[in-house]
């Protein structure tokens, strides 16, 4: 696609469940990005896949957070047993190649997380 | 110490005035840096980015770095209202690909 596909776009669920946000990211990018981002505050970040490979988890909060990534493209984040701090909007985001790129984020649309 | 730091503001300018956003960042060995603005309820768009100490013009935006100081800024020339959004501030490290973002400075261009 054109750009960085996100969905769902809103999802409200109750506290307990698990839920799975999905990223297709730009066509040849091979770096994706997860962020968290709270109602009024920056951009979290969360983990970093190169290729199928997720070199920094660095930034995951804790074990009921987990992603992957297939075929160097569509990545899920899942988030087990859902606490009402989790809700955020979560944001994906892709860049190309090194070499081909000077490092630059091209972002989805995000996905607005909220837990009742 | 937060890795990347903004004043949250709101900054307000009226139109047609020079904005001034600023940035600072804690690892010295930080190599790029990203300006990306952000509407109310959208996804941050990159606008600027700069890798060199000195400025970097385009347009009404200037970035300006400062490695010695780690100090990077954004000037918006002739501000327009359309201009008023979160102005988030952005570095990434010499080693690893993760981009650092600041919590944003909220800009309003008043009319």
């Amino acid at each position: 696609g054109a750009g960085v596909s996100q969905s769902p776009s809103n999802k409200v669920t109750e506290k307990g469940k698990d839920v799975e946000l999905r990223c297709d990211p730009i066509s040849g990018h091979t770096a994706l990005y997860w962020y968290r981002q709270r109602l009024g505050q920056g951009l979290e970040f969360l983990i970093y896949f190169q290729g199928n490979s997720a070199p920094d988890k660095s930034g995951l909060p804790s074990d009921r957070f987990s992603a992957e990534r297939t075929g160097e493209s569509v990545s899920t984040l899942t988030i087990q047993r859902t606490q009402q701090e989790d809700s955020a909007v979560y944001l994906c985001a892709s860049s190309p190649p090194k070499g081909s790129s000077t490092g630059e984020l091209f972002f989805g649309e995000g996905s607005r997380l909220t837990v009742l | 110490q937060k890795e990347v730091e903004q004043n949250s503001g709101p900054l307000s300018v009226p139109e047609g005035a020079i904005a001034s956003l600023n940035c600072t960042y804690s690892d010295r060995v930080s190599q790029s840096f990203f300006w990306y603005r952000q509407y109310s309820g959208k996804s941050p768009e990159l606008i600027m980015s700069i890798y060199s100490n000195g400025d970097k013009e385009d347009g009404r935006f200037t970035a300006q770095l400062n490695k010695a100081s780690q100090y990077v800024s954004l000037l918006i020339r002739d501000s327009q209202p359309s201009d008023s959004a979160t102005y988030l501030c952005a570095v990434k490290g010499k080693y690893g690909n993760k981009l650092v973002f600041g919590a944003g400075t909220i800009l309003r261009v008043k009319s």
